[in-house]
């Protein structure tokens, strides 16, 4: 069965600062993965997505993840945290047409 | 990208009434829409797939019964919560796929459904 695991329900880190959201995922069959940012009382927007080809995948806002069979893993990133990133942030992955969320992270941004 | 309507935003109702919450896709055709519920601090938990013209596919451990599905067109799908109760309080979230399966999901923007 699919699923994922966000390793650590809440990130602090300080503005400028890299910040790092972990994801490792369990599929039976070759991977969809996606990464989507939800803000306070709204829906989900996506930040980016991997299917097929380049495993180092380019999102919205500086995000990125890189898809690493080797270790299940889809962990995002951002070289420079901002403010505004301040979010609450969602490993998925595709079980037929649905998506199977992660729990969730938290990312705090200080200044 | 494409959008997905859900409606209303929030709601307040009383223990033991229905309620219907709607989610459209407006610029697209959903064969199929997903319902999710988020409890605080929580992930989005899958709880039913709505397939057009066919009966909804429910996760397990969701009440079929509770939370009655119907999908009638290609671009509306309504969630009904019947005979609400406090616990049933919650954000319901809905989302869309147009087609395949490496195309990424519409969510909407949520429903708050306080019951009292």
């Amino acid at each position: 069965a699919q699923s994922v695991t966000q390793l650590g329900s809440h990130v602090s880190v300080s503005e400028g600062a890299l910040v790092l959201l972990r994801c490792n995922y369990s599929s039976s069959v070759p991977p969809y993965l996606f990464w989507y940012v939800q803000y306070p009382n709204q829906g989900l927007q996506l930040l980016l997505k991997y299917t097929t080809g380049a495993t180092l995948v380019k999102g919205i806002n500086g995000f990125e993840a890189e898809f690493k069979k080797s270790e299940t893993s889809f962990h995002l990133t951002k070289p420079s945290a901002h403010m505004s990133d301040a979010a609450e942030y969602f490993c998925a992955v595709s079980r037929g047409t649905a998506l199977i969320f992660g729990k969730g992270t938290t990312l705090s941004v200080s200044s | 990208g494409a959008v997905v309507s859900q409606h209303p935003s929030r709601v307040i109702c009383k223990s033991g009434t229905s309620v219907k919450i709607e989610c459209r896709s407006l610029d697209f055709q959903a064969t199929t829409m997903f319902w999710y519920r988020q409890f605080p601090k929580k992930s989005l938990m899958l709880m039913a797939t709505s397939n057009e013209g066919s009966k909804a596919t429910y996760e397990q451990g969701v009440e079929k019964d509770k939370f009655l599905i119907n999908h009638a067109s290609l671009t509306l799908s309504t969630l009904t919560v019947t005979s609400a109760h406090p616990e049933d309080s919650s954000f319901y979230i809905c989302s869309a796929r147009p087609d395949e399966m490496n195309t990424e999901a519409f969510f909407g923007q949520g429903t708050r459904l306080t019951v009292v």
